[in-house]
């Protein structure tokens, strides 16, 4: 299986920081790349997919960049209602795996 | 608006049968973009892909639990299924269905939207 390494496991940071969060797979993956935010008692949400898209009505400063092995979302401006768990998924290869996710909190 | 509603025990006992039902309400589950997953999430810890079955029926499992796991749709009901057979603490999670979007001419969008999730404990 494919192993995605994600890291920082967690983050602190403060509203108006650029953030940034990075997720690497053992093997290419392309571009099949999805990233998700769960907040806590809620189930994850899609922000990106193919590594760069943004999905529909996810803010702006929501990124996502990155191909083969290496990626990363970026949140330019943090924002009080962005504190909260990130996972990337790879749905290149099955079985699909995810990242063992970032926490970002406040600082 | 597509929406996912999990629903089934709450409580299992070693051993026995997790039954889950996922119906989908605002669109059909037979529509030839998409298909369907479940995923489950224990608590504190990541999600994790159990499955996926697409429109012909075919199926793919995460291989730790292939052995006891079938998911299975029911277009007259618009619902998807999911059993996994023996199981044991391991499995108490909040368990989610899925959909995978497969727009043509496109790649895929996975897993969006989610259900709310239910919680499954194992435990005698």
């Amino acid at each position: 299986a494919i192993q995605m390494t994600q890291f920082p496991s967690s983050l602190s940071a403060s509203v108006g920081d650029r953030v940034t969060i990075t997720c690497r797979a053992s093997q290419g993956i392309r571009s099949d790349l999805g990233w998700y935010q769960q907040e806590p008692g809620k189930a994850p949400k899609l922000l990106i997919y193919a590594a760069f898209r943004l999905q529909s009505g996810v803010p702006s400063r929501f990124s996502g960049s990155g191909s083969g092995t290496d990626f990363t979302l970026t949140i330019s401006t943090l924002q009080a209602e962005d504190f909260a768990t990130y996972y990337c998924l790879q749905y290149n290869t099955y079985p699909w795996t995810f990242g063992q996710g970032t926490k970002v909190e406040i600082k | 608006q597509l929406q996912l509603q999990e629903s089934g025990p709450g409580l299992v006992k070693p051993s026995e049968t997790l039954s889950l039902t996922c119906t989908v309400s605002g669109g059909s589950i037979s529509s030839s973009s998409y298909f369907w997953g479940w995923i489950r999430q224990p608590p504190g810890m990541a999600p994790e892909w159990i499955g996926n079955i697409y429109q012909d029926e075919s199926s793919y499992y995460t291989p730790s639990l292939e052995s006891r796991t079938t998911i299975s749709v029911d277009p007259s009901k618009n619902q998807i299924s999911l059993k996994m057979t023996s199981v044991t603490a391991a499995d108490t999670a909040v368990y989610f269905c899925v959909r995978v979007l497969t727009p043509a001419g496109s790649g895929w969008i996975p897993f969006d939207p989610w259900g709310q999730g239910t919680l499954v404990t194992v435990s005698s």
